[in-house]
């Protein structure tokens, strides 16, 4: 199975500070139609995961343009550019290239 | 707007058996792919199954294999997980999504508690 890395696994920012989440697969995410399967998910406390990012950078309808996805191959980066209270939650890494699909262990994010 | 939601669970004897719904609105429910994926209490996400839009064909994570059974109604617009021989560590609030390897949309998810 591919292994999901995710750094750190507790992040504490101050409200209107960036974060960074930094997520490594054990094998390339590149898959055999050309796109990477590699999605993020927050879920905040009590709630459901909800889909951030999707295929490495695309954001979803709805979410703020403070979230960004980055990287390639094995390598991948969710960036907020100024955390607000409502981002406090887990947010998770997920690979859908390579069945089974696989998840981070999760990142914490809690304000300082 | 796409709704996911899940019923079904419960409180089971390991060994017992329990089966999932999972109702879809909101969007062609037969022309996607429909995945579970689950969430034992405290710890992180482990995907479970998915199922393609004919229900012809199904995979499953290997801590469920044998075990585990995905199905769907297209007509009735549901899925469905029979989960059969359930144990201790199969305790976790059970979610289905929307998709196979993208999970766009999830449900609020359903508690099953495997215990003696």
């Amino acid at each position: 199975d591919v292994v999901m890395t995710q750094s750190p696994l507790s992040l504490p920012v101050t409200l209107g500070q960036p974060a960074s989440i930094s997520c490594r697969s054990s094998q390339s995410l590149v898959y055999s139609d050309g796109n990477t399967y590699l999605n993020w998910f927050q879920q905040r406390p009590g709630q459901s995961p909800r889909r951030l990012i999707y295929k490495v950078s695309n954001r979803d309808s709805g979410v703020p343009d403070r979230f960004s996805g980055s990287g390639s191959g094995t390598d991948f980066t969710l960036k907020i550019s100024r955390v607000e209270a409502e981002d406090v939650g887990v947010y998770y890494c997920m690979q859908g290239t390579h069945v089974m699909f696989t998840f981070g262990q999760g990142t914490k994010l809690e304000i300082k | 707007q796409v709704q996911l939601a899940e019923s079904g669970g419960g409180l089971v004897k390991p060994g017992g058996s329990l089966r999932l719904s999972c109702a879809a609105s909101g969007f062609t429910f037969s022309d996607h792919y429909m995945s579970w994926i689950r969430q034992a209490p405290g710890k992180g996400l482990e995907w479970v199954s998915y199922i393609n839009t004919g229900g012809t064909f199904t995979n499953y994570a290997d801590s469920v294999k044998g075990r585990f059974t995905i199905s769907r109604e297209n007509a009735n617009n549901s899925l469905y997980l029979q989960m059969n021989s359930l144990r201790a560590e199969d305790t976790a609030v059970y979610y289905c999504a929307r998709t196979a390897r993208l999970f766009d949309y999830w449900g609020q998810g359903t508690l099953v508690t495997v215990s003696s």
